[in-house]
């Protein structure tokens, strides 16, 4: 069992190029996340999908969007990158029954110059 | 919406101290609370929760207390090693189904040998 798994794990960006990053559980949960973290922010919470096919806006959605076209993966994409989108993203990924238990993912460490 | 607040957002403290950090949340609808902890350059991982009809929870060298009337709950760790340094974050949510964890900003926790 890999767990949540994210790519890549390292990301550097020009200003204006676009990215996505990759999530993928293997634990057949329904819920997943895309989370940002900052310092000094604690973790805000970007996007989310309760189920294959929907997807939902969170507390810091601008310049991000998702998809979730199969259970185990949820995307995250970049279309123009600023440098405040530098940041350590992490997905996560939760049990219908126990939504609040998340289980992250490594974390991508993404730096927009 | 809920807001959680955690303080202090550092702590130092020697080994074989106790270390206390503390959270307060605004949604007196919130029902679980869980803590995680982050080890530098790793993922958060859920250390131990509390639900709101519990007034304390304690596993091994840590503990966990909620006072609902007051909005407040706490992370107590005893007897602190060095393995015990990381950031650690406290949340609130409402433990049905998909619910919004809304996570503090997290307390680096240095313990020194």
């Amino acid at each position: 069992n890999a767990g949540v798994t994210q790519t890549p794990k390292f990301r550097v960006l020009k200003t204006g190029q676009s990215m996505t990053l990759l999530c993928a559980q293997d634990m057949n949960h329904e819920y997943m996340y895309w989370y940002r973290q900052d310092p000094g922010m604690g973790l805000r919470l970007i996007h989310y999908s309760v189920g294959e096919g929907t997807t939902a806006k969170g507390e810091v959605p601008d310049g991000y969007n998702v998809s979730r076209l199969k259970k185990q993966n949820f995307l995250l994409g970049l279309e123009s990158a600023a440098p405040s989108q530098t940041s350590v993203y992490f997905c996560a990924s939760t049990p219908e029954a126990r939504g609040y238990e998340q289980y992250f993912g490594p974390g991508t460490r993404l730096t927009v110059t | 919406g809920e807001n959680v607040e955690q303080h202090p957002s550092t702590l130092s403290v020697q080994e074989g101290d106790s270390a206390v950090i503390k959270c307060t949340y605004s949604d007196s609808a919130s029902n679980y609370f869980p803590w995680y902890k982050q080890e530098l350059g790793k993922r958060p991982q859920l250390i131990i929760d509390i639900r709101s009809n519990v007034g304390e929870k304690k596993d091994q060298r840590i503990a966990v207390t909620l006072n609902k009337t007051a909005k407040h709950f706490s992370l107590h760790i005893t007897e602190t090693q060095p393995e015990d340094s990381a950031v650690y974050f406290c949340a609130a949510t409402l433990s049905g189904g998909y619910q919004k964890v809304t996570f503090g900003t997290g307390t680096k926790l240095q313990v020194i040998p």
